[in-house]
């Protein structure tokens, strides 16, 4: 089964580029069939949705957030990443990758398969 | 502030019923996007625990059942126990937004 895992940095200063990684192992987004999230949580609030690309390389983004969001992925179809530009301390939370059906019925299946998320902290 | 607005936090009994409501608005849940519902316990990531409104995925217990109404969604969970004790998010599709909306998380305490 699909498993997802997130990588990057947990400390990211003011101003500058969050970049994390999303990993994913027994099978690969290269089939298509589904969309490839990042979430995130902020402390003491709900989940927010950044953002998610489709194995062809379309990206959809949150517009709240789509001017500082690009996600990406390589071409090996085992990764997709995210960057998040000009960070504040707004931008702490815990980040996750997360799976969720593609297709003209998107909307009728919600997200399946979740990475155990990481941490980021926006501090100078 | 989430679009999605649920209670920040309910608290029932073993044994009992709590129902956590969804209430979004016409471009989203009233415009026929389905509802999710999701449980999250403490430093794990959420579990999908309802999709396409009322659909619960294999393993999850039939205490947990769903419900949508115009622009409002409720989860029901039925005979608590402890174990329930966790945050819970709705989410839906808002098509004005083009964009995934999530509930501002639901945390239940099992007395």
């Amino acid at each position: 089964q699909v498993q997802l895992q997130e990588s990057g940095p947990g400390l990211v200063k003011p101003s500058q580029t969050l970049s994390l990684t999303c990993t994913v192992s027994g099978g690969s987004f290269s089939s298509g069939g589904y969309y490839w999230n990042w979430i995130r949580h902020h402390p003491g609030k709900g989940l927010e949705w950044i953002g998610y690309i489709y194995f062809r390389g379309s990206a959809y983004y949150n517009p709240s957030l789509k001017s500082r969001v690009t996600i990406s992925m390589d071409t090996s179809g085992s990764q997709f990443s995210l960057r998040l530009s000009s960070v504040t301390a707004a931008d702490t939370a815990v980040y996750f990758c997360a799976r969720s059906r593609s297709g003209a019925m998107f909307y009728y299946y919600g997200v399946d398969v979740w990475g155990q998320g990481t941490t980021v902290v926006v501090s100078s | 502030q989430s679009v999605l607005t649920q209670p920040p936090s309910m608290s029932g009994a073993p044994g009992q019923t709590v129902t956590i409501s969804c209430t979004g608005s016409s471009s989203n849940i009233g415009a026929g996007y389905a509802v999710h519902w999701y449980q999250r316990l403490p430093g794990t990531a959420p579990k999908l625990l309802i999709y396409g409104n009322t659909n619960r995925p294999s393993g999850v217990p039939g205490r947990f059942s769903a419900s949508k109404s115009g622009t409002s969604a409720s989860l029901a969970i039925t005979g608590l126990q402890a174990e329930d004790e966790a945050d819970y998010y709705c989410q839906s599709y808002d098509g004005s937004l083009s964009s995934w909306l999530f509930g501002g998380g639901t945390k239940l305490t099992v007395l």
